[in-house]
């Protein structure tokens, strides 16, 4: 069965550190991949995605990411943290061949300490 | 440009009494409509998804149920609210394929007491 895991449950980091959120996915077919932001009381909103080509994806608000298929891996970077970053972050994994249906991993909780 | 409207924004209902949330998309043709929900601290459940009107697949037995009236409209219901229908409710949307991701409307919170 499709999962999607992300291992960090919360992450807490300085304003000005580097990020890394981690996403792990099981899956049997060629995946797309998607990274979501919440705000508290809000929508999710889409950070990037990744169909095919190269492996590493830029988003928006400065977040990127690699896929690593021999880790079944799609970790989410940001160079430089800031305040306003603090939100939930949700993996999603998603493919043609499994119809529209995404799989969301349960998220991360990302505190940016000032 | 496409955009999804959700309301209410916040709901407080008490126990027994009917629930009608929408969800409308605009300017897009024939998309896919899903209906998440977020418990406390808790990670996205599916409840419901359609591929068209009239079409409606259910993720998780429950006292929910959603309708499709028409293409962009998208309606979660219930008749007798329960206090486990808390959460925060997300009406999302794409387009066939979905290689476009979701694109989620701004959510409804649903306070049963």
């Amino acid at each position: 069965a499709q999962s999607v895991t992300q291992p960090d449950i919360h992450i807490t980091v300085s304003e000005g550190a580097s990020l890394e959120l981690r996403c792990n996915y099981s899956y049997g077919a060629t995946p797309y991949l998607f990274w979501y932001v919440q705000s508290p009381g809000q929508g999710l909103q889409l950070l990037l995605k990744y169909f095919s080509g190269d492996t590493l994806v830029q988003g928006i608000k400065g977040f990127e990411a690699e896929f690593k298929r021999s880790q079944s891996s799609f970790n989410l970077r940001k160079p430089s943290v800031h305040w306003s970053d603090a939100a939930e972050y949700f993996c999603a994994v998603g493919s043609i061949n499994y119809g529209q249906n995404f799989v969301f991993g349960p998220g991360t909780r990302l505190s940016v300490l000032p | 440009s496409q955009t999804i409207h959700q309301w209410p924004a916040t709901l407080v209902q008490p126990v027994g009494s009917p629930l009608s949330l929408e969800c409308t998309v605009e300017g897009t043709s024939n998309p896919n409509l899903y209906w998440y929900r977020q418990a406390a601290g808790r990670g996205l459940q599916l409840l419901f998804y359609s591929v068209g009107i009239g079409q409606i697949s259910s993720e998780v037995p429950q006292n929910l149920s959603a309708s499709r009236p028409q293409d962009r409209q998208f309606i979660l219901s219930s008749k007798k609210l329960l206090l486990s229908d808390s959460g925060f409710y997300l009406c999302a949307w794409t387009l066939e394929g979905a290689v476009g991701g979701y694109t989620f409307g701004s959510g409804t919170r649903l306070t049963v007491v």
